[in-house]
């Protein structure tokens, strides 16, 4: 199957620090996706990308789809407190559309030092 | 904004035991999911559903478990036989595209 790896595993910052992680997949996705969980909740959906080279910003975060189409990187700017949390990069290929599986990568916990 | 809603947020059974985890996807959505959560470690897709079959499963997904649409608005997961490496978090997504998330239950079996 598919495999996702996701980098770095942790993450310790100071509030104001810009953040990078990034995942490589084994094989081309079709679709990432960037999910942010809590402790104790579902993950929450930060950035949809559909399309390779594709640039998307959402406040401030940015992603990018890769155009290899096996790659994705996040990135969150000037980090705050409430962007503590673990993140999670997610793909599938499905050129045809409908009901496929995501596969996620190991996540990136997010600490904050104050 | 519309959800996935999930229940129960906790269930703890014996091994063994049945289990049924219910979700309420977004209304407009047509693909269903299931995916667990073991304490620590990554999502991992269960299996996916639409036009009430299953669409796609993954090789978690054995002859222990089942998935159905009992009306229009709920989709549940039933494990006939729950042991204890079934403890996890689950979670039910939606979508017409983009996969949106519940909650997640959390199944303790003891």
């Amino acid at each position: 199957g598919q495999q996702l790896n996701q980098s770095p595993q942790s993450m310790f910052i100071q509030e104001g620090e810009d953040v990078s992680m990034n995942c490589t997949s084994s094989s081309i996705f079709n679709t990432w996706l960037w999910y942010k969980q809590d402790p104790g909740e579902g993950p929450v959906l930060l950035i949809a990308l559909y399309k390779a080279g594709e640039l998307t910003s959402n406040g401030r975060l940015t992603a990018q789809f890769g155009i290899t189409r096996k790659d994705s990187f996040l990135n969150i700017s000037a980090s705050i407190p409430s962007d503590v949390g673990i993140y999670f990069c997610a793909g599938h290929y499905n050129p045809g559309g409908g009901a496929d599986g995501l596969t996620f990568g190991k996540g990136t916990h997010l600490i904050i030092q104050p | 904004e519309p959800e996935v809603t999930q229940t129960p947020s906790h269930q703890v059974t014996q091994m063994g035991q049945e289990v049924i985890l219910r979700c309420v996807p977004i209304s407009n959505h047509l693909y269903f999911y299931w995916y667990r959560q073991i304490l620590g470690q990554k999502v991992e897709f269960l299996v996916s559903f639409y036009n009430n079959e299953i669409s796609e499963k993954s090789e978690i997904f054995d002859d222990q478990f089942s998935v159905e649409r009992p009306d229009g608005s709920n989709f549940t997961l039933k494990i006939r036989s729950t042991k204890l490496e079934d403890s996890a978090m689950y979670f039910c997504a939606s979508s017409t595209d983009t996969q949106y998330f519940g909650p997640g239950t959390r199944l303790t079996v003891l």
